[in-house]
């Protein structure tokens, strides 16, 4: 398939087991962070968001963290299945636009 | 409803060519932002347009350039094109109303490669 990044991080688990995607974010005017997925030959897909209000969300199987002193969120999947491979990116959102800004990613790799 | 579709999915160009790449939003939506993506500087924004004006600018050169159709489609050119513009170039859509309160949605992207 087709790359989204060489020498991206890595997070093995296996099946069933949880995962714990970290991401550290840059600007702390930032008031609304997504979490999107993708993967191989396909767009990124929104998973989850939280605004900077909240230090906790959750949706199905997936909870999003937010630390704003740290400047830090986390993505944590629940029983994580084969289909959850894929590239996992944070972004986060200024409210002067929809310009999104990008973390580096994490491939996600599900052994089952 | 149908998503984000953008055209063409694959080409290839020539460096000093010029491309013309496509993105047809959801429908109702008004916001269309186009973003690049690298294995080198992974996701990066380049503009977004909503009703037909272009509302933010990312950091690229004046070669990247986009529109907006009172259909909300868009379009981005890039001129002149060097080889470190092979990358996979993505439109998002959203309602866009209110700057920063929509999801956007990803399209499938249009992979351009420059010999």
């Amino acid at each position: 398939g087709e790359s989204v990044g060489l020498h991206l991080p890595t997070l093995s688990v296996q099946e069933g087991d949880n995962s714990i995607i970290n991401c550290a974010y840059s600007n702390s005017a930032s008031d609304y962070f997504i979490w999107y997925k993708q993967e191989s030959g396909k767009g990124p897909q929104f998973i989850i968001d939280i605004r900077s209000n909240m230090d906790k969300r959750q949706g199905q199987r997936v909870t999003v963290l937010l630390n704003k002193t740290v400047k830090h969120l986390s993505l944590q999947i629940a029983a994580t299945q084969p289909g959850d491979s894929a590239v996992y990116f944070c972004a986060e959102l200024h409210n002067a636009g929809n310009m999104l800004t990008f973390g580096g990613g994490t491939r996600l790799m599900v052994k089952p | 409803k149908a998503g984000v579709t953008q055209t063409p999915r694959y080409l290839i160009k020539t460096r000093g060519q010029q491309v013309t790449l496509s993105c047809s939003p959801i429908s109702g939506h008004r916001s269309v932002s186009w973003y690049q993506q690298t294995p080198g500087q992974g996701l990066q924004f380049l503009f977004e347009y909503f009703s037909e004006t272009q509302r933010n600018k990312g950091n690229f050169p004046g070669r990247f350039s986009g529109r907006q159709f009172s259909n909300s489609r868009s379009e981005m050119n890039v001129s002149t094109l060097e080889l470190g513009d092979s990358a996979l170039y993505l439109c998002a859509s959203s309602f866009g109303v209110t700057p920063g309160a929509n999801v956007l949605t990803f399209g499938a992207g249009s992979r351009l490669t420059v010999l």
